[in-house]
């Protein structure tokens, strides 16, 4: 089966550094994207991962491991504006060339002063 | 042009209608696809497209009922929904590439009450 597990809830100080953990067991793994989702908004896309090692984007970083089938997203110097949810996704091959993307539960994050 | 736009941004119907969710994107892109996302709930995968031809239903009821004219155009046609279809639908496309790294583009979606 197919399964995505991340913490549901966190909160953490800004101008801080915060690490969101993914743990996943699906079949056909084609990649691993986090997203974030402000309330009331549609997800848009942060980092992309598909061998292992880590990924640095400006203030977020993406961690992949495959064979533990784990993730993690670091955000660092936390601002105010980063409370959203963040979205660990995997992209599964579904037959010929389609994929779809299976979501992990998510997790909010609340920035505190 | 570099977005998906959905509309309408929101939508009350009752039981008894019937609606139509339409989603837009002119990127050019291969698949598009249709999710529901209820609150404090990840998206789930209803439909997809590929090449404009359905590759994936979810298992959704047949009262929802996908169309996709055009390579441009998916559209979510609603009949005799149920109070707990109200929820954030939201529309995504792939680009044509279909890199590695290629992600999907969410459109803003559209929020439903069924009443």
């Amino acid at each position: 089966g197919q399964n995505i597990d991340q913490p549901t809830e966190m909160t953490a100080t800004e101008g801080a550094i915060v690490q969101i953990n993914c743990t996943y067991q699906t079949s056909g793994f084609n990649g691993l994207f986090w997203y974030q989702q402000h309330a009331g908004e549609a997800p848009t896309f942060l980092s992309y991962n598909v061998l292992d090692g880590l990924e640095e984007k400006g203030r977020f970083s993406s961690f992949l491991s495959r064979s533990k089938g784990y993730s993690y997203l670091l955000l660092k110097e936390l601002q105010m504006k980063d409370s959203a949810s963040y979205l660990c996704a995997v992209r599964a091959l579904y037959g010929g060339a389609t994929n779809k993307l299976i979501f992990g539960t998510g997790t909010l994050l609340a920035v505190q002063p | 042009d570099t977005e998906v736009t959905q509309t309408p941004k929101h939508l009350v119907m009752g039981m008894t209608n019937k609606k139509s969710l339409k989603c837009e994107q002119h990127m050019g892109h291969r698949a598009m696809y249709w999710y529901k996302q209820k609150a404090k709930k990840p998206p789930e995968l209803m439909f997809v497209y590929s090449y404009e031809k359905l590759s994936i239903n979810e298992s959704v009821p047949s009262r929802f009922s996908p169309e996709c004219p055009n390579s441009s155009l998916l559209n979510l046609h609603l009949h005799a929904l149920q109070p707990e279809d109200s929820a954030l639908y939201l529309c995504a496309s792939l680009p044509r590439s279909g890199g590695a790294r290629e992600t999907q583009y969410f459109g803003p979606g559209t929020r439903l009450l069924v009443l």
